[in-house]
């Protein structure tokens, strides 16, 4: 199963962009890269997935390198309801494979 | 149009026990996986089901079942808990037509805490 790297905390001010980086070198050319995040006492919310090409949506962007061992999470303009932990995730077959995550910080 | 609902919310067992956890999935979804969290950490997969059969399972032992019944709801059964089976414990829907890229809805977990 393809493992996934991420830092383990970021920090960011309201009103600003925050890229969130993932390593993902053994992932396969056929996998997605799947970001989900997680707000206190929740379960994990679907953010964006993709495959080759960068891809938006009304939550974020996510930007994927040529070669796909890397991509980056966007939030175009943090704010304190972002505040999550955010997992960059691999997957095998049909599960999904979640590594630590990356705790964001928002400070307004 | 109610998400995925899981039930109990939260449990308290004791050590050699069994335990069931519900879960409903979303409105029009057919598969049901279940995940494993323990505190401080991200979620691992236990096992998925379609079609009341499972696909799919992750590295627990056979001391954790399942299943699915024809309304696409499924349980998940853990007997002779261990303290190590405390954590909560998520299950996410989604439609296996979806493919490989195809979004998973969670539901808020049961908090299982064994003593």
């Amino acid at each position: 199963d393809a493992k996934t790297t991420q830092p383990n905390s970021m920090e960011s001010n309201e009103e600003e962009p925050v890229h969130l980086p993932c390593n993902h070198s053994t992932i396969s050319g056929t996998d997605y890269i799947h970001w989900y995040r997680q707000l206190p006492s929740q379960g994990p919310e679907y953010v964006i997935h993709g495959l080759t090409s960068n891809v938006n949506n009304r939550m974020a962007s996510l930007a994927i390198a040529e070669d796909r061992k890397s991509s980056t999470l966007i939030l175009h303009r943090a704010t304190l309801r972002d505040a999550a932990v955010y997992y960059c995730i691999s997957q095998a077959g049909t599960a999904l494979i979640f590594g630590k995550g990356t705790t964001l910080s928002v400070s307004s | 149009d109610a998400g995925v609902t899981q039930s109990p919310t939260h449990l308290i067992k004791t050590r050699g026990q069994q335990v069931t956890l519900r879960c409903s999935p979303k409105s029009g979804h057919d598969t049901v996986s279940w995940y494993q969290q323990a505190l401080g950490q991200g979620p691992q997969f236990i096992f998925q089901y379609y079609e009341e059969e499972e696909r799919q399972r992750g590295n627990f032992p056979d001391r954790f079942s399942g299943h699915q019944f024809p309304n696409y709801s499924s349980e998940l059964n853990v007997n002779a808990l261990l303290l190590g089976d405390s954590a909560l414990y998520l299950c996410a829907s989604s439609l296996v037509m979806g493919g490989m890229g195809n979004e998973q809805f969670f539901g808020p977990g049961t908090r299982l805490t064994v003593l």
